[in-house]
């Protein structure tokens, strides 16, 4: 079982929609948590961090984080064009011992 | 704006020659990694280190190897290239500690030929 396992993609949603992306973890001592947006042929840039139970929203972007079920989840509400990218979840443990997830790649369609 | 730089963007070098790329990071942070990821694929960590002299080989086994004699600077070096390190070679710096994001250079896209 991977470390971080995050949705298989590719991923497919028409302009205006939400997108949500999701994300699983097997460190229980995992703190904090992160999503990623990379372009291709691009570098990962962070574009949420959340690291209580709940939801964190930013502008169009709410992250979602639920400790006890190890699970994290993106969601991308009115979904442009420009939002197609591959989206990375990377988790910390309280160690600094970071780890990416395989990416899904999503295609937002006009 | 993340301060980490890397070079050179692009390289294509035969195979056999000794290759070193640079990353070097403005910010202080003590925890630098190389990545390796190939186009469409995940991202492999090959090296990271959590301080000056401090370096530790990633998840992914490779041939090339790391030094951190300043704490901004982490470079990477491949002694004899071949043409199965063609990728790209992604630099990232962060905070110590747990609550702390990666910050990622631009990348150098090697070719070996």
């Amino acid at each position: 079982q991977k470390e971080v396992e995050q949705n298989s993609g590719p991923l497919s949603v028409p302009e205006g929609a939400i997108a949500s992306l999701n994300c699983t973890y097997s460190d229980r001592v995992s703190q904090s948590f992160f999503w990623y947006r990379q372009y291709s042929g691009k570098s990962p840039e962070l574009i949420m961090s959340i690291y209580s139970n709940g939801d964190k929203e930013d502008g169009r972007f709410t992250a979602q984080l639920n400790k006890a079920s190890q699970y994290v989840s993106l969601l991308i509400r009115d979904s442009q064009p420009s939002d197609s990218a591959t989206y990375l979840c990377a988790v910390n443990t309280n160690a600094g011992k970071s780890t990416f997830g395989d990416g899904t790649t999503l295609t937002v369609k006009p | 704006e993340a301060d980490i730089y890397q070079t050179p963007r692009y390289l294509v070098i035969g195979t056999g020659k000794k290759i070193t790329l640079e990353c070097s990071q403005t910010m202080g942070h003590d925890k630098m990694y190389w990545y390796q990821q190939d186009p469409g694929m995940e991202l492999h960590l090959i090296h990271y280190s959590y301080g000056v002299n401090s370096t530790e080989k990633g998840d992914l086994s490779s041939e090339s190897t790391v030094s951190r004699i300043r704490t901004e600077h982490f470079p990477l070096t491949l002694e004899s290239a071949r043409p199965s390190h063609t990728s790209q070679y992604l630099c990232a710096s962060s905070e110590l500690g747990g609550y702390t994001e990666a910050f990622f250079g631009q990348g150098t896209r090697l070719t070996v030929v």
